[in-house]
Parts: structure tokens; sequence; C-alpha cells
């Protein structure tokens, strides 16, 4: 069955500009969650969603960054004001049920962002 | 808060050779401990995870790890490495709902 797709998979802007970044969970996974993964590090955690609601935002890093899901499937991670810092590899990753730690999440290939 | 840390940002063994790669953990509550996989220009992929049963898990592609309390570690193993182990792998650990991850360990794979 089909995996976790994002979209587009690069994306190229110049700073201050806003950038959109699209995420297609799996079919039927009520948890969605975003990561950075910057060059050299691991994913570093950003916001999770139990259905359309943000239940864990304390890794959005400021209030430039913002998601929604709106239907409680597709996810849209939106950054205003881009700087040249934002650029890293946006993962999204969604499992079948949020709140139990042990659920395994199942990555998508990221969004690659450069800001120019 | 809990944190992993990685041992080791690259790794080579020579193709056939055991395969280790390092993991310690913080947690102020038992953890669930994961390893993942990531290809180049892939999606992390899990390889196996700790969750407070058997002490020593076995994953996919002949990887296992065994959780020490002692030690707070949680090492990734393989008797023989392939050509295709090359990758980057992971460590994470979660107490909540959110997912920490490790630095990273990028593993080659010498013929």
């Amino acid at each position: 069955g089909a995996g976790v797709s994002q979209t587009p998979s690069n994306k190229v802007t110049e700073k201050g500009k806003y950038v959109e970044l699209r995420c297609d969970p799996i079919s039927g996974h009520t948890a969605l969650y975003w990561y950075r993964q910057s060059l050299g590090q691991g994913p570093e955690f950003l916001i999770y969603f139990q259905g359309t609601g943000a239940a864990d935002d304390s890794g959005l890093p400021n209030d430039r960054f913002f998601a929604v899901r709106p239907e409680g499937s597709v996810s849209t991670l939106k950054i205003q004001r881009t700087e040249r810092g934002d650029s890293a590899v946006y993962l999204c990753a969604s499992s079948l049920k949020g709140g139990l730690s042990y659920n395994e999440q199942f990555f998508g290939p990221g969004t690659r962002l450069t800001v120019l | 808060a809990q944190s992993v840390t990685q041992l080791g940002s690259h790794v080579s063994v020579s193709e056939g050779a055991l395969v280790l790669l390092r993991c310690n953990y913080s947690s102020s509550v038992p953890p669930y401990l994961f390893w993942y996989v990531q290809y180049p220009n892939q999606g992390l992929q899990l390889l196996l995870k700790y969750t407070s049963a058997a002490t020593l898990v076995k994953g996919i592609n002949g990887f296992e790890a065994e959780f020490k309390k002692s030690e707070t570690s949680f090492h990734l193993t393989k008797p023989s490495a392939h050509m295709s182990d090359a990758a980057e792998y992971f460590c994470a650990v979660s107490d909540n709902n959110d997912m920490r991850f490790g630095a990273g360990t990028r593993l080659t794979v010498k013929p």
C-alpha cells in the first residue's frame, strides 16, 4: 500500500519568502508528526497531530512556523519569512494511533528546503 | 527530558564483520527505544523497538539490540555485515508523544 508521501521533494526559496510543505499520511493513521533534520543531525521533533488538533507543538522553533491538519488527514507545514537557518530536510511521519509512545511511526522521504 | 547519544558518527566495517552501533539513553521514566535506518534519499525505516518486554530485541535484516538498564544502553548489532547495510542509523527514545533522535551513525561496509 501507499506510504507517507511528501511534496515537493525539493524546494528552493529566497530569504523572507513564505513556503508550504505538504504531507499525505498513510490512510487511516490518526497521528501525524513533523520533524526537521539538519545536515549531520538526527530528526528534531516539531509538532504532533492527533486527528485535526495539534496535541503537542512544543518543538516548533518560533512563531514563523505553523502547521495545520484541517480534515485529520493531509497536513501542511507553513513557514513564514524564511531564513537561511530554516534550510533542512522536513520529515513527516504517521502512526496508527497517537498517545502511545511505542507505536511505530512511518516516515515519508522528506522535503529538502533550501533558503538562499 | 529524554535524550539519546550515539557514540561514533561514522563506523566502517568489512563485509562479513560484526556491526556494533552504540546508543546510550537518558530518560526519567522507563523508555521506549527504537533504531531506525535511513538509506540515501529515502525515509526512515524502523529496524526494531524496545517496549519493556524482552530485553533482547530482534529486528529486520538480521539486526538486534539489547536493552541494558544498568548501562542505559541500547546498542545495535549484526553478526555479519552486508554491503546493503551501508546507511545512516538513528537511535531514538520516546516516553511521551514525541520521539527524540540521536545524531546518527553512518555505517560504511567495505568489500
